[in-house]
């Protein structure tokens, strides 16, 4: 069955950085690829870009361009996100999901940017 | 990018009644292929989302058929034939015709 596991919760610094990783299972990797999203507390869900499982192409929401990576590995079948110079708005519970669609979720990683 | 306006944004029901959510497009969801990429999930408080409707009305694989999904263009809608205790929870809409992919505000739905 189709799993994706992701790393544990982060608190960080404002201005610091966040690399959030997201293991898949029971599907080929490279032939599908993986979304990001995040869901602020209690708010609804800000979808932040998509990449490519073979190709590595990547298609970022604008909001977010210049200030997020998406990458992957596909020897260990884990994607990637890194967000840069954190503010206290990117306090959020972020999800890798199954290519673009968002078939399948992984269970989310809390991350907390607090002084 | 594309809006998906839902409603009602909370809705009580009464077990075993029917309920319905509406979501409306900013944009046609049809695709070049012919098909709508309109997606339904429902998220438990704690939970990650499930995805319970794909393509408009397509089911995923083990959601109970008293879900069903209809639409086209820029109207669709998630109907629940009969609710069920488990139902409960928030249930957002997802576009996934248009770069950015964009979702609705989310309706809870609450007995």
């Amino acid at each position: 069955q189709v799993q994706l596991v992701q790393s544990g919760a982060e608190v960080k610094k404002p201005g610091a950085s966040v690399r959030v990783s997201c293991k898949s299972s029971g599907y080929t990797f490279v032939n599908y690829g993986i979304t990001w999203v995040r869901q602020a507390p209690g708010k609804g869900f800000e979808w932040m870009g998509w990449i490519n499982g073979y190709t590595g192409d990547t298609n970022y929401a604008q909001k977010f361009q210049g200030r997020v990576t998406i990458t992957t590995d596909a020897s260990t079948s884990t994607a990637f996100m890194e967000l840069r110079t954190l503010t206290s708005d990117d306090t959020a519970v972020y999800y890798c999901a199954t290519d673009d669609q968002l078939d399948f979720w992984g269970q989310g990683t809390l991350v907390t940017v607090s002084s | 990018d594309v809006v998906l306006s839902q409603s009602p944004l909370s809705l009580p029901v009464t077990l075993g009644q029917p309920a319905s959510i509406s979501c409306r497009s900013s944009q046609s969801l049809l695709y070049t292929d012919g098909d709508a990429y309109l997606n339904w999930y429902h998220q438990r408080p704690g939970q990650s989302p499930t995805r319970l409707i794909y393509k408009v009305s397509n089911r995923d694989s083990g959601v109970p058929d008293r879900f069903s999904g209809s639409g086209s263009g820029t109207d669709f809608r998630l109907n629940i034939s009969r609710v069920e205790a488990e139902d409960v929870g928030i249930y957002y809409c997802m576009q996934a015709t248009h770069w950015p992919r964009t979702f609705g505000q989310g309706t809870k739905v609450e007995i």
